[in-house]
């Protein structure tokens, strides 16, 4: 099973600034790699896929990168929308598809 | 728009078997399109794949929980589920069933989500 370890566990980032979340993967994954946003309460939401391709309706200011083992999400210019939980997810190795443990992020 | 939407009992007692239903609407089950997954999330932690079925009734379930879980599909009424038995304490979750978008000959990322059902196991 491939493990996804996310980095830090708590981020705390100004409105307005940059934030830049990090993916590990235990063995390479190639780019098939997702990133989801959960909000409170909510369903995770799929932001970027194949490690850095938006779906539709997702704004700009969120990019992705990376492959082999390291993936960055990040995003540009943080929005008071933007503070949630960030997951990354692996569909190179399957199954099991594994999730990252997450990355909270949160208003300094 | 597609939307799915999970439905089942909240509260299963100890060594039962937990049952849940997603209906999908704004789409068809049987498009070929997609695979169907279920996903939990214990309180406060983060989140594991359950297993996926395609429309032809094929499935791939998480080696963890195997021995315990079984995905259906029903495409008559454009709805599939799950049954995972002998529950304990660490099956209580919510519960997501999620659309699978196959990435080229890879797996798949989820682009489409219920609003979760949360399941207490207790007696």
């Amino acid at each position: 099973e491939i493990v996804m370890t996310q980095s830090p566990a708590t981020l705390s980032v100004s409105p307005g600034e940059r934030a830049s979340l990090s993916c590990r993967a235990s063995e390479s994954v190639s780019t098939n790699v997702a990133w989801y946003q959960q909000m409170p309460g909510q369903a995770p939401r799929l932001l970027i896929y194949g490690a850095s391709t938006r779906p539709t309706g997702i704004p700009a200011r969120f990019s992705g990168s990376g492959s082999g083992t390291e993936f960055t999400l990040t995003i540009s210019s943080l929005q008071s929308e933007d503070f949630a939980v960030y997951y990354c997810q692996q569909y190179n190795n399957w199954p099991p598809y594994t999730f990252g443990q997450g990355t909270k992020l949160e208003i300094k | 728009q597609v939307q799915l939407q999970e439905s089942g009992p909240g509260l299963v007692k100890p060594s039962q078997t937990l049952s849940l239903t997603c209906t999908v609407s704004g789409g068809s089950i049987s498009s070929g399109s997609y695979y169907w997954s279920w996903i939990r999330q214990p309180p406060g932690e983060g989140l594991e794949w359950i297993g996926y079925i395609y429309y032809t009734g094929s499935t791939m379930y998480n080696p963890s929980l195997k021995s315990r879980v079984t995905i259906s599909v029903d495409t008559s009424e454009n709805q599939f589920s799950l049954r995972l038995s002998s529950v304990t304490a660490a099956d209580t979750a919510v519960y997501y069933c999620a659309r699978e978008v196959r990435d080229g000959y890879n797996g798949g990322y989820f682009d489409s989500w219920g609003q979760g059902a949360l399941v207490t196991v207790s007696s």
